[in-house]
């Protein structure tokens, strides 16, 4: 059982705004700067967000936030290319270790 | 251009030891933590590793301390993870990732490896 908890799978179509979400405690998420990261087709993974920081190359309309002790990726403007799992990270007090989330498959339709 | 390039992967028979490498370019590797994340078959991504940016901060997951040694040439912009006493269960894909600053204990990172594939069995 993952640290932080995603939803299995999302789905969107082509133009859509989807927000995924990554659910923690004071521990990690509610103390921490979170990452999130994109794996397209079981490939290496991509990191999309980290902090409020958008990595160089990634689209605009990817953008994150948090609220508490959840963490979000919301995607405006739903590409097909934006199909793949995607996964959060943070540090763990409790733990003295980076955790992930179960990852979150997101399906455009 | 950032890139991480990881060696050392390989079939290796329970019990046996293999060594990992990751070959750093595109930034000033002794500025920044480094980690090893894996992912087994079919499985979600989980950390194995990480080492500050002088060697001074070292962190392992619980499923493999005592077992395995991470640690860091910034002379070669190298990393490296000694894995002793190999189980089934370290069978993955193994990534090299850059972490976000000096210290591995901000738990997020920015650039990834392509992997290297260690397959346990007998």
């Amino acid at each position: 059982q993952s640290a932080l908890t995603q939803e299995a799978s999302v789905s969107g179509t082509v133009g859509q705004k989807v927000t995924l979400s990554c659910t923690g405690n004071s521990n990690n998420i509610g103390s921490y700067a979170v990452g999130w990261y994109q794996q397209i087709s079981h490939g290496a993974p991509k990191t999309v967000m980290f902090g409020n920081s958008l990595p160089s190359g990634i689209p605009d309309r990817f953008s994150g936030s948090k609220s508490g002790t959840t963490a979000s990726l919301t995607i405006s403007g739903l590409q097909p290319e934006d199909e793949a799992d995607y996964y959060c990270s943070t540090w763990d007090y409790s733990l003295s270790a980076p955790v992930f989330g179960g990852g979150t498959k997101l399906t455009v339709l | 251009e950032v890139q991480l390039v990881e060696s050392g992967g390989g079939l290796v028979q329970p019990g046996r030891s293999l060594r990992l490498s990751c070959a750093a370019s595109g930034f000033t590797f002794d500025d920044y933590a480094m980690h090893w994340v894996r992912q087994a078959p079919g499985k979600g991504l989980e950390w194995v590793s990480g080492i500050s940016w002088n060697s001074g901060s070292i962190g392992y997951a619980d499923s493999v301390k005592g077992r395995f040694t991470i640690s860091r040439d910034n002379a070669k912009n190298s990393l490296y993870l000694q894995m002793n006493s190999l189980r089934a269960e370290d069978m993955a894909l193994y990534y090299c990732a850059k972490g976000v600053g000096y210290d591995y204990v901000w738990g997020t990172f920015d650039y990834w490896g392509q992997g290297t594939l260690v397959t346990v069995s007998s």
